[in-house]
């Protein structure tokens, strides 16, 4: 069965501070791996992408890693700031008959106290 | 570039009575999503077409729940009758191509009592 799992559920820390989030994956055949930002009330933003060849992408103060031998990607995130308070979720894409299906993670939901 | 609007915001029903949602998509967009997210979870697809045709429904309670893209352009997810369970935000999105970057609407808020 495909599955996203992510960890930690929640995760609180303080402003100014770094913290990794991590996604195990079980999906194949697999296309691509997107870590998207879902604030509360809304619909989720994507961060990064990263196809079966990439190892890390930075968008800011987000790094994602990929390493698809064990099937794991983590997001970092830099020097922490109130608005990175948010829920993160780690979106894997079966590639299937010419189409992509996505299998979305539960997320983990991040809280930045200032 | 308009996003992916969606109507109604919110829609509060009674358990046994119907309710269609609306999408309309970023245009141009030949993929479209649905979605179901309940409370601290993740969004769970409930079904994927590609233009008007359905490229996955796999999740889809096909005993209440029905989608249709006509002319491969806008949307509706209907749930006739709903129960207390299908309380969650409905969101729609989508993309250029199934491969591409999903564009998500606001969702829409249902609350079955």
């Amino acid at each position: 069965k495909n599955q996203v799992e992510q960890s930690p559920q929640s995760l609180i820390i303080l402003e100014g501070k770094n913290c990794t989030l991590q996604c195990n994956y079980t999906v194949s055949p697999f296309s691509n791996l997107r870590w998207y930002k879902q604030d509360t009330g809304r619909g989720p933003v994507s961060l990064t992408i990263m196809t079966f060849s990439e190892n890390t992408k930075s968008n800011g103060r987000y790094t994602a890693t990929l390493d698809a031998d064990t099937k794991q990607s983590s997001l970092h995130i830099t020097a922490s700031q109130l608005s990175d308070s948010a829920s993160y979720i780690c979106v894997v894409r079966l590639a299937s008959g010419g189409s992509y299906i996505p299998t979305f993670g539960r997320g983990t939901s991040l809280i930045v106290h200032p | 570039e308009a996003g992916v609007a969606q109507s109604p915001r919110y829609k509060i029903i009674e358990k046994r009575q119907s309710v269609a949602f609306w999408c309309n998509p970023i245009s141009g967009h030949a993929t479209l999503y649905w979605y179901q997210q309940i409370l601290g979870q993740g969004p769970k697809l409930l079904i994927q077409f590609q233009n008007n045709g359905v490229v996955d429904d796999s999740q889809l309670p096909k005993d209440r729940f029905s989608a249709e893209r006509l002319k491969g352009v806008d949307s509706t997810l209907k749930i006739q009758p709903a129960k207390l369970e299908d309380s969650a935000v409905y969101l729609c999105a989508s993309s250029l191509y199934s491969v591409e970057t999903q564009y998500f609407g606001p969702g829409t808020r249902l609350l079955v009592l």
